[in-house]
């Protein structure tokens, strides 16, 4: 069965904190993303890759990095927190190589509370 | 203009009933699009793609209309296990082949016993 996994489900940080969030797919998925879901706005990109080390900006990179060192796990970084980063953050991977061309595999969520 | 337009509802329709609703896209050269619901406090999962033809999956129907730029989801015999949020999502494809995919804000339905 399709596994995404998201480290954790419930983060609550202070304002200037230094955020991972760990994302781990275990379908040998090409194509990793990081989306973040606000009421209102729906789900906007913030981050994706389509290989090792690679990395691309979605549309609101702002803030964030990432880091896919293994073709499995993808990390979301938030250098400095800040409380308009409070959000549900979510992990998603896909096995063709783009967005769509195949499904997109969601994790859980992590929502993330900065204080 | 949203790139991407669902009405939010909440849509409250009893068990057994029919239920539509439609959600707008604002480019016409739109490629891709499909249908995802999201139960609450879980992840989006896909429901269903929209051919250019229509589609049908069980109880559930898909439709697209690129004159009027819009794409529909229709439920019947609607069961209490289908309250969820259904989030419309479009993929355009620019001239330089990247892919960007918009999700809507999604359709809130709620079946009602």
């Amino acid at each position: 069965d399709v596994k995404v996994t998201q480290s954790s489900r419930y983060l609550v940080k202070r304002t200037g904190e230094k955020v991972f969030l760990e994302c781990v797919q275990d379908m040998d998925h090409e194509n990793m993303f990081w989306y973040r879901q606000d009421p209102g706005l729906g789900l906007r990109l913030i981050y994706f890759s389509y290989d090792v080390k690679m990395k691309e900006k979605g549309d609101i990179p702002e803030g964030y990095s990432v880091s896919r060192e293994k073709k499995e796990r993808f990390s979301l970084i938030l250098e400095s927190a800040s409380t308009n980063q409070t959000s549900m953050y979510l992990c998603a991977s896909s096995f063709e190589r783009g967005q769509v061309g195949g499904e997109l595999f969601f994790g859980e969520g992590s929502r993330l509370t900065v204080l | 203009r949203k790139e991407v337009e669902q009405d939010p509802g909440p849509f409250n329709v009893p068990e057994g009933a029919t239920v539509a609703f439609n959600c707008t896209y604002s480019n016409s050269a739109s490629q891709s699009f499909f249908w995802y619901r999201q139960d609450c406090r879980k992840e989006p999962k896909l429901l269903m793609s929209v051919y250019s033809s229509g589609n049908e999956d069980g109880r559930f129907t898909a439709q697209l209309n690129r004159a009027s730029q819009y794409i529909s989801l229709l439920i019947r015999d609607s069961k209490l296990s289908d309250s969820a949020t259904y989030l419309c999502v479009v993929l355009d494809i620019s001239n330089f082949g990247n892919e960007k995919l918009t999700f809507g804000t999604g359709t809130r339905l709620t079946i009602i016993p």
